[in-house]
C-alpha cells in the first residue's frame, strides 16, 4: 500500500499570504489528523477530519482551517500568514476506528518557510 | 491523555540493544502506549504499541510493567539508521471528543547510535 503523501514537499511564502497544503491519506483510511511541529513548540495538533467532518480540533487561532474531500483526501489552509507559521506541517491518516486501536501512519510533511 | 516522562537523551553502540524508558505514572486502564520515532525533518514514523501486555514486531519490542506505570522500548539490533527522536504516547483507548485523531506528543528522547 501506498503511504500517506503531502504536496508541496516545501512552500515559501511571504507574510499576509495564504497557503493551502494538501495530503492524501493510505486506502482505505477514512480520517486524517494534522500537526504542526515548530522547534519551540514541537509537534501540536490541529484537528481531525473524518467522513468530511471535522471532529477535533486543537488550540489553534481561526486562520488555520481545514476540509476533508468524499475520497478522504484532506487540505489545510492557513490565511494571513504570520513569521511564526513557519514549520513542518505533518498529516497522518488512520482507518478512523475508536480509540487506541487507531494507529496514526505520517506523511513526510511540508516545510512551509514565511519570509 | 496520560502524561509521560523520557530521558531526554540516550547513547548506543551499534548492535547492542537499545532500551528506551517511559514513564507513565498516571495512566488510566483504557490507556494505550504507543511509541512513535521521527528521523531528522521526516514524519514520525510508527512504532509498536500495547495496552498491558508485552508487544514484539518486526522493529522494537515493548515491555509495560505489571501495573502500567512505565514501559520499556527494545529496539534488539541498533543500527545508525536508528538514531532518531522517540516519543512514547499514551492515548486513551475509546475515541470521543476531543480524543479524536489527536496524539499529544512530549519533547522524547534522542536516541544516537554510534559505530
Amino acid at each position: 500500500k501506498a503511504g500517506v503523501t503531502q504536496t508541496p514537499r516545501y512552500l515559501i511564502k511571504t507574510r499576509g499570504q495564504q497557503v493551502t497544503l494538501s495530503c492524501s491519506p493510505i486506502s482505505g483510511h477514512r480520517s486524517v489528523s494534522w500537526y504542526q511541529q515548530t522547534p519551540g513548540q514541537g509537534l501540536q495538533f490541529l484537528f481531525e477530519y473524518f467522513s468530511e467532518t471535522q471532529r477535533n480540533k486543537g488550540n489553534f487561532p481561526g486562520r488555520f482551517s481545514g476540509r476533508q474531500f468524499s475520497n478522504s483526501r484532506s487540505e489545510m489552509n492557513v490565511s494571513t500568514l504570520e513569521l511564526g507559521d513557519s514549520a513542518l506541517y505533518l498529516c497522518a491518516s488512520s482507518p478512523g476506528l475508536a480509540g487506541g486501536t487507531d494507529t496514526q501512519y505520517f506523511g513526510p510533511g511540508t516545510r512551509l518557510t514565511v519570509l | 491523555d496520560a502524561k509521560t516522562t523520557q530521558p531526554t537523551s540516550m547513547d548506543c553502540a551499534e548492535g547492542r540493544a537499545a532500551n528506551l524508558p517511559c514513564n507513565h505514572s498516571t495512566i488510566s486502564g483504557n490507556e494505550y502506549v504507543y511509541w512513535y520515532r521521527q528521523i531528522h525533518s521526516q514524519g514520525p514514523q510508527y512504532i509498536i504499541h500495547g495496552l498491558k501486555n508485552n508487544e514484539t514486531n518486526e522493529m522494537a519490542s515493548l515491555i509495560i510493567t505489571e501495573d502500567r506505570k512505565s514501559s520499556t522500548l527494545i529496539l534488539p539490533h541498533a543500527t545508525l539508521r536508528d538514531t532518531a527522536v522517540y516519543y512514547c504516547i499514551v492515548r486513551v483507548g475509546r475515541a470521543g471528543g476531543t480524543s479524536y485523531g489527536k496524539l499529544t506528543f512530549g519533547q522524547g528522547t534522542i536516541l544516537t547510535v554510534h559505530p
